[in-house]
């Protein structure tokens, strides 16, 4: 049975610090990683895809790969407040199916 | 990203009537669909899985007689929740993904909060 394990949290950083989330997964044969944002009673927000190992920059967003390991990170540099939220882990084996697997998600609280 | 809308937004019904969820994606041709179901505090828990022309493929313990998918284009799904009872009351989110037009990820649609009374 395909994993994605996720910290449920809550992660709590101050303003301005480094928020660090991590997911690790089951299926070796695992290809296409994401992360998505979910505020509260909304639908989630991709904000994130990784295919190869090592690390994805897209603004204040870093995402990092490791297969050899089977996990997936997600960094978020400079918190904001506005970054509270869930943030799920989905993870999609390779082939024709594009049912991708999710995490249960981390809570992140960002404090001024 | 690609663009997913879903209507409505918000639904309340009394028990025993039938309440369609529409499912589009705007900007380009979903292979599949997917619906997901929230409650409140919980995490997403897909419902099923429908590509376009063929019958969904419901995931184990969802009722496929109560929660009615059609798939009938490349642009547009419907959930129908048939004889609706407070216990269905959620949030029904769809998402559509496909390689078509390049997009390998997976854009979920706005969510309908449905409340049967």
């Amino acid at each position: 049975q395909k994993e994605v394990e996720q910290n449920s949290g809550p992660l709590s950083v101050p303003e301005g610090a480094i928020a660090s989330l991590n997911c690790t997964y089951s299926d070796r044969g695992s290809q296409s990683f994401f992360w998505y944002r979910q505020y509260s009673g909304k639908s989630p927000e991709l904000i994130m895809s990784i295919y190869s190992n090592g690390d994805k920059e897209d603004g204040r967003f870093t995402a990092q790969l490791n297969k050899a390991s089977q996990y997936v990170s997600l960094l978020i540099r400079d918190s904001q407040p506005s970054d509270s939220a869930t943030y799920l882990c989905a993870v999609r084996t390779s082939g024709g199916s594009y049912i991708p697997t999710f995490g249960r998600g981390t809570s992140l609280i960002v404090h001024p | 990203g690609a663009v997913v809308s879903q209507h409505p937004s918000r639904v309340i019904c009394k028990s025993g009537t039938s309440v369609k969820i529409e499912c589009r994606s705007l900007d380009f041709q979903a292979t599949t669909m997917f619906w997901y179901r929230q409650f409140p505090k919980q995490s997403l828990m897909l419902m099923a899985t429908s590509n376009e022309g063929s019958k969904a493929t419901y995931e184990q313990g969802v009722e496929k007689d109560k929660f009615l998918i059609n798939h009938a284009s490349l642009t547009l799904s419907t959930l129908t929740v048939t004889s609706a009872h407070p216990e269905d009351s959620s949030f029904y989110i769809c998402s559509a993904g496909g390689t078509s037009g390049g997009y390998n990820e997976q854009f979920f649609g706005p969510g309908t909060r449905l409340t049967v009374l």
